[in-house]
């Protein structure tokens, strides 16, 4: 059975910075793409980031761009999101995903609340 | 920037088949878009129905399928039952890893 468990979010304030983190099991994790959706309070879903297999790969949406690293460990099947310089706007339950082998998300995690408020 | 486009709400009595479509401010959504389709109710994270345009995810009863409709995907709910009542989200993959997803359906059903 595929499990994504995200842990590392709470309470930051502004300009602040959080690591994010998303264990995964039943799985080959180094076969498959990983990536983050959040979603604000009462809002809709949004694509933050992906990353490749390998890790060589990465994109993000351009709210995040410069600010949020994506990075995974295949050794200890984790995927990872550093957040700096977070904004309000931030504030978010944030999703760990994996993706198809071609396209896109399959399983989602229970997700974890990051709240950027001073 | 291209918005991707959904329905806001829609209504379907029990029983009843619906449609729900997710379309592109410019251009059309194709089967290299991959488009997907993810139903969440309140308080839970979503659960994904659809990937790859009509690819049923597990478990996922054949009441749901997915299509391309005159240069739209769409989500096609047959024989509705209540607890479909729930927050539909397409996303399309816009190439250079980028995705977007739409804004999101409300289905009601009654």
């Amino acid at each position: 059975e595929v499990q994504l468990l995200e842990s590392g979010g709470g309470l930051v304030q502004p300009g602040g910075s959080l690591r994010l983190s998303c264990v995964a099991s039943g799985f080959t994790f180094s076969n498959y793409a990983m990536s983050w959706v959040r979603q604000a309070p009462g809002k809709g879903l949004e694509w933050v980031s992906v990353i490749s297999a390998t890790g060589g790969s990465r994109y993000y949406a351009d709210s995040v761009k410069g600010r949020f690293t994506i990075s995974r460990d295949n050794f200890k099947n984790t995927l990872y999101l550093q957040m700096n310089s977070l904004r309000a706007e931030d504030t978010a339950i944030y999703y760990c995903v994996k993706l198809v082998v071609v396209g896109n998300f399959d399983y989602w995690g229970q997700g974890t609340l990051v709240t950027v408020s001073s | 920037q291209t918005v991707v486009t959904q329905e806001p709400s829609f209504s379907v009595s029990p029983g009843g088949t619906v449609t729900l479509t997710c379309g592109l401010t410019s251009g059309s959504v194709s089967t290299n878009s991959y488009p997907s389709w993810y139903q969440q109710t309140p308080g839970q994270a979503p659960r994904t129905l659809i990937y790859n345009t009509n690819t049923r995810s597990s478990g996922v009863p054949d009441r749901f399928s997915g299509s391309i409709l005159r240069n739209k995907a769409a989500l096609t709910i047959t024989g509705a039952q209540a607890d479909d009542e729930s927050d539909y989200y397409c996303v399309v993959d816009m190439g250079n890893g980028i995705r977007v997803f739409g804004g999101g359906t409300r289905l009601t059903v009654l």
